[in-house]
This record gives C-alpha cells, structure tokens and sequence, in this order.
C-alpha cells in the first residue's frame, strides 16, 4: 500500500495565480480530509467527503478555495486566485470506519509569493 | 460540542527524562483517542490508540490509557531520545462518524 499520495511536494507560485493540489487517498478509504497547517493557526480542517460527497466545507476559508472528489480515489483543492497568506503546508488524509485512524499524506507546501 | 486539549509547549527535555503529555478531551459520546506524531518536514503518523475506556495504547515506548473518569488520555514514555523530537497530536474520533477533532499540537525536543 502506497498511502495517501499527496502533489506536488513543494509549489511555489506568484499571487493571483490559480494553484491546484491533489490527493490520491488509500483503495478502499472512503472519507477523505484536507487540511491546512500554518505556525500561527496549527492543523486546521478545510474540508470532508464522504464517498466522494462533501459533507462539511465550514473551515474553507473564502471562496477562492473550491475542492473536487470526482471518483475514490482522487481529490482536488484549487486556490484561485492565490493570496501570500495562502502560504501554508497543505495535507490531506483518507480514513474508513474500520479503520479507526486518520492516514496521512506527505503534504504539499505551497509558498505563495 | 466535541474537542480536545493539550497542553502547551514548547517542551525540552534532556535524553533519557520522564515525559507527559496531557491531553483532556469533551465528547458527546463514546470517543476513540489517538495520538499522532509530526516529524519535521513530514505528515503525522498514527503512535497509538485506545479505543474504550481504561484501554492502554502503546508504540515505540510511549504509553496513554484512556481514562474516562477525568476525560484524559496523556501520553507518557519512560526514557525519551533525541529521535523522539517531534510535535505531537491528541486527537479524538466519535466512532458513529469518521471526523477527528486534533488538539494544537505539543512541540517536543529533546537534547542530548
């Protein structure tokens, strides 16, 4: 097993661009999880799906931030346009009921400039 | 509603000291507690776990026991070492549902 398989690792872009993360979760993982970590504001929760539906977008911070689960087992989260204080590390997990355990990805760190 | 705490740090510990975490959780049902690890420039890794009341989770020498009495779940390790530097996750998870409330985080670094 793979993992949950995050890119790209690192992103650099310059503001105003439109930035776009991705997430492949575990086979067979059916809820998936985005969030963002930042010095200032710690681990915080952007968004869920449950088999591919959101179901709770309350922490997407503005309407910039927009994410996409197409099928099990890709997810997308889009910044458009990006903002310096967008910096942060982005990550994403997949867990299932039997699992009883969040699985991380690597992350993305995304430095907007 | 459902969250967790922890306590603050930084904490600095010498090789080979006694730590503890604390970790004192709200939850409306019957939660799961975990703890994850952060190492640097990496994701959090599941460390242990405990599921109901009075279990004792432990891996690579850390110990927590979900005590349900004073809604806790501190994490201990009886010699820690430089490779345990880290931050480090209180977290729990409703078992009806798949969201998990993380505490802040306790950055750990120890020194030889």
């Amino acid at each position: 097993d793979a993992g949950v398989i995050q890119s790209p690792r690192h992103e650099v872009t310059e503001m105003g661009q439109e930035v776009t993360l991705r997430c492949k979760p575990i086979s067979g993982h059916n809820s998936l999880f985005w969030y963002r970590q930042t010095m200032m504001r710690g681990l915080e929760l952007l968004i869920y799906f449950n088999n591919n539906v959101p179901i709770d977008d309350s922490g997407m911070p503005e309407d910039r931030f927009s994410a996409k689960m197409p099928n099990a087992s890709f997810s997308t989260l889009k910044i458009q346009p990006s903002e310096p204080r967008d910096s942060a590390v982005y990550f994403c997990a997949s867990s299932s009921l039997r699992a009883a355990g969040y699985t991380f990805g690597s992350g993305t760190r995304l430095t907007v400039v | 509603g459902d969250s967790v705490t922890q306590m603050e740090g930084p904490v600095t510990l010498s090789e080979e000291a006694f730590l503890t975490i604390n970790c004192t959780y709200t939850a409306t049902g019957y939660p799961s507690l975990f703890w994850y690890v952060q190492y640097p420039g990496e994701g959090l890794q599941l460390l242990l776990k405990a599921t109901k009341a009075d279990d004792k989770g432990s891996n690579k020498g850390f110990e927590a026991t979900y005590r349900k009495e004073t809604t806790s779940f501190h994490l201990e390790k009886g010699s820690v070492q430089v490779s345990d530097s880290a931050v480090y996750f209180c977290a729990l998870s409703e078992n009806t549902g798949n969201q998990f409330y993380f505490g802040t985080g306790t950055s750990l670094t120890v020194i030889p």
